[in-house]
């Protein structure tokens, strides 16, 4: 079974520019949730995906967007990069289930830098 | 809204000593609750959750937690803590969107144990 990976692993943009993290999901799963970690900060959540649709969303800006796409991989897109965009995004799948009892499981986490 | 609140920044227990991970929680309706550990540059690694059933929920590594809803506290706990243990822990309560069906976690801020040899 192949766990959730995140590519890349580290980034670093300056401010204005706009970036593109990627998310492939543990085999079987077909929900994709974003988190935005600040440091010394606990995960929170910016969006979920679902049948390669926005399946609810957080309190992050526009500027912040996905995608979902045929084989459950995700993109989180961030444009126009403030400072405090910095950060470690996580991205979770699970097995929607339609009851709330599926398990998020984490990637590793993309480290963004944003100068 | 529902919440978490892990109340320590920091639990340092001797190797070999009982561990106790706080947490509580507020939510509406019934709670789905979940405990993560985040070693350093990683993601975060699923210990184990509490649905429904049982009050003591035994998870990953030999870690269990009790849920007691009188106190609205879901604990972590290990009998005898590892050097290996020392790392950052989360709690987490699931919030749910009823009307798109999103359920999203809400995280508290962690709690840094410290295992010492």
């Amino acid at each position: 079974e192949t766990g959730v990976t995140q590519s890349p692993t580290h980034l670093i943009k300056t401010r204005g520019q706009q970036v593109t993290l990627r998310c492939s999901s543990q085999s079987g799963h077909n929900t994709v949730s974003w988190y935005q970690q600040a440091l010394g900060q606990g995960p929170q959540f910016i969006f979920q995906y679902y049948r390669e649709e926005e399946n609810g969303r957080g309190n992050f800006p526009p500027r912040f967007s996905g995608l979902q796409f045929p084989n459950y991989s995700s993109e989180l897109n961030v444009n126009a990069l403030e400072l405090d965009d910095s950060a470690l995004y996580l991205c979770a799948s699970s097995f929607w289930a339609g009851d709330g009892t599926d398990t998020q499981y984490f990637g590793p986490g993309t480290r963004l830098t944003v100068l | 809204a529902q919440s978490v609140a892990q109340p320590e920044d920091q639990v340092n227990v001797a190797e070999g000593n009982p561990l106790t991970v706080k947490c509580t929680y507020s939510v509406s309706g019934n709670p789905y609750l979940f405990w993560y550990v985040q070693y350093p540059n990683r993601g975060l690694q699923f210990l184990l959750k509490y649905i429904t059933g049982d009050n003591l929920v035994k998870g990953s590594y030999g870690f269990e937690a009790e849920f007691n809803k009188s106190q609205t506290s879901f604990h972590l706990k290990k009998p005898s803590a590892l050097v290996s243990d020392s790392a950052l822990y989360f709690c987490a309560v699931r919030d749910s969107s009823a009307s798109l069906g999103t359920y999203k976690y809400i995280f508290g801020t962690g709690t840094r144990l410290k295992v010492l040899a």
